[in-house]
């Protein structure tokens, strides 16, 4: 199965603060059909998971524009331009080119 | 709306089975996959397998093979996953997801004698 690797694990943050998360992936994460099938969910406390960014950079309908995804191949970055309360919790990556689909270990944005 | 609408929690004892529901509303029920995670206490999330609701047909991770049954009534908009022979490693919660899009709130099981 393909590792998807996260970094940090955990992330201190102010408010208004920019960060990044990197995810890296043991296998390139470019389909045949020329898509790469790579998306960000945040997972806020207690609550169930949203999809943030899919196919690495495209944003889900109603996500804030301060959150942004980037790379290609193996290796991949979230970026929040500005972090706001609502932003805490844990962020995955998943990927969905090769079978199974696979989510990385998470990232936990917390509140310096 | 989409709304995905999951079943209680549900405490069973080792060897037991349970079946889980995930009742969808607000979109055409046929026309996407349902997926199942597995996310337990304090880890990351486990992808369990698919099912479309149009034809019946699934797909599963080799690792859930024999653990996990998908299946569908179309009649009520509802997709169901039964576990088997549960041990406390099937403690979790279970989320059932339209492609990531939207997800149910999730169903805690808890294995305890």
């Amino acid at each position: 199965d393909v590792v998807l690797t996260q970094t940090p694990p955990t992330l201190s943050a102010t408010i208004g603060q920019s960060v990044s998360i990197s995810c890296r992936s043991s296998q390139s994460l470019l389909h045949s059909n020329g898509n790469t099938y790579l998306h960000w969910l945040l997972q806020r406390p207690g609550q169930s998971p949203q999809l943030l960014i899919y196919l690495v950079s495209r944003l889900e309908s109603g996500v804030p524009n301060r959150f942004s995804g980037s790379g290609s191949g193996t290796d991949f970055t979230l970026k929040i331009s500005g972090v706001e309360a609502e932003d805490l919790g844990v962020y995955y990556c998943v990927q969905g080119t090769h079978a199974p689909p696979t989510f990385g270990g998470g990232t936990k944005l917390e509140l310096k | 709306q989409v709304n995905l609408l999951q079943s209680g929690a549900a405490l069973v004892k080792p060897g037991a089975s349970v079946k889980l529901s995930c009742k969808a509303s607000g979109y055409t029920f046929t026309d996407y996959y349902i997926h199942w995670v597995k996310q337990s206490h304090g880890k990351s999330l486990e992808w369990i397998g698919y099912i479309n609701p149009n034809s019946g047909y699934t797909n599963y991770n080799e690792k859930f093979k024999s653990k996990a049954t998908l299946t569908v009534d179309k009649s009520t908009n509802t997709a169901y996953m039964e576990l088997s022979r549960l041990t406390s490693e099937d403690s979790a919660t279970y989320y059932c997801t339209r492609s990531y899009t939207e997800w149910g709130q999730g169903t805690l099981v808890t294995v305890s004698s």
